[in-house]
Formats: C-alpha cells, structure tokens, sequence
C-alpha cells in the first residue's frame, strides 16, 4: 500500500500570501496519478486538482499542482478567505485502491 | 444538479451489522465507478471500498476486507454497503462519492460527494 505523507500539519497564514503544501508517497505513484481535495468544516471534500497538475471544473487559477514520483506539491497563489480548510492528497495510482494523505490545515494567521 | 444522498446510519453495538445506501441522481449511474470514504470525529479522510461502473473491480481497504461488502443496482441508480462485524473503530461519517472517469475498471479520483451518513458504533 502506498502511504502518503503531508507536511506540515498546520500552517498559519494570512490572506494574500502564497502557500506551498507537500505530499510525499512512501514509493512511487503510477502516472502521477494524484489529486487535491479541500474541505471546510462541516463540508464534504471538494475536487481541486487531479493527474497532480490538472485543475478540476470551476477551480480558481490561483490554485495549482505539481510533481511527479513520490514528491508532489500544491501551490496557492494568493490566499483568499475562503482558501482556510484542510487539504488532502489522494494517490490513485495502485487501483483498486486509493489512499489519502493526513492532511495540511491551513488557519487563519 | 449532481446529487448523492447517503442513508443508512445509525447508532449500533460492536458486533452487530448495518448497511448503507447512496441515492444518485442528475448523472448517469451506470457508467461512472463508484466510492464509499468514511471519516472518523476530527479525523482525515479513509477510502473503503470502490466498485467499478460495471461491478467488473471491487476494492476494500484492508481495515474492512472480509466485513464489508459493497455493491451496486444500476436499474435504481444505488450504491450499497453491507458492514457486518462493527467495531468502535468503525465510527465515522461515511460518504457516497462518484468516480471522475467512464466505463473504467480502474479507480481515479471521486469528483462528486454527498453529505454523508453517520455510523457510531457503541455499546
């Protein structure tokens, strides 16, 4: 099973500056087959990016995603209020399974 | 509108069993895979199982393989879970989600997410 690390566990930031988020996968992910979800409290997951770089439909371009192997990185330009959430790595690339990764909180400095 | 609506939690005894549905609707089931993910109080996100949009790939997570069992009915677009044997360890929200890609045996990322349902397992 392919374990997936996310450093750090929280980060305190404010509005405006730029965050870089990392996950670390334990081997190798197939085809850079990972994804980026965020989720506020109270809310389900919401897709953000997939194949590590592509962004899903209606995300903000001030999200983006890289990364390839087992290190992979999401990137938000410019911080907006509603960006404070925690975000997931999800690797898919040892189907029929899929794992998560812990999670990075991102709070309001 | 995409919709998933999960039902089925409740607060039952370890040991005891309980079974989980997902209503889809605003899509077409029946050629999309489907996920369960559950989600401990304060804890990250765990997968639990996928089924393929024809049943052809069934997955478990190792936590659940050999108590749980997923399955589908195309016909009433529903997505099922069987859990048999819970434990405390099985508390969570547990969400119905949809695959990203079509007529695909192989699991990608869930796009779609429903609300939830909850399941405690307490005595």
């Amino acid at each position: 099973e392919i374990v997936l690390t996310q450093s750090p566990g929280t980060l305190s930031l404010s509005p405006g500056e730029r965050v870089t988020l990392s996950c670390r996968a334990s081997q190798s992910v197939s085809s850079s087959y990972l994804a980026w979800y965020q989720q506020k409290a109270g809310q389900a997951p919401r897709l953000l990016i997939y194949d590590a770089s592509s962004r899903a439909t209606g995300i903000p371009d001030r999200f983006s995603g890289s990364g390839s192997g087992t290190d992979f990185t999401l990137t938000i330009s410019r911080l907006e209020p509603e960006d404070f959430a925690v975000y997931y790595c999800q690797q898919y690339g040892s189907s029929p399974s899929l794992t998560f990764g812990g999670g990075t909180k991102v709070e309001i400095k | 509108e995409v919709q998933l609506v999960e039902s089925g939690g409740d607060l039952v005894q370890p040991g005891r069993s309980l079974r989980l549905s997902c209503a889809a609707s605003g899509f077409t089931f029946d050629i999309y895979g489907m996920h369960w993910v559950r989600q401990a109080p304060g804890k990250g996100l765990e997968w639990v199982s996928g089924i393929s949009w024809n049943g052809g790939s069934i997955g478990y997570a190792d936590s659940v393989k050999g108590r749980f069992t997923i399955s589908r009915d195309n016909a009433k677009n529903s997505l099922f879970l069987q859990m048999n044997s819970l434990n405390p360890e099985d508390t969570a929200l547990y969400y119905c989600a949809k695959d990203r890609r079509v007529r695909t045996n192989y699991y990608y990322s869930p796009d779609v997410w429903g609300k939830g349902t909850t399941v405690t397992v307490s005595s």
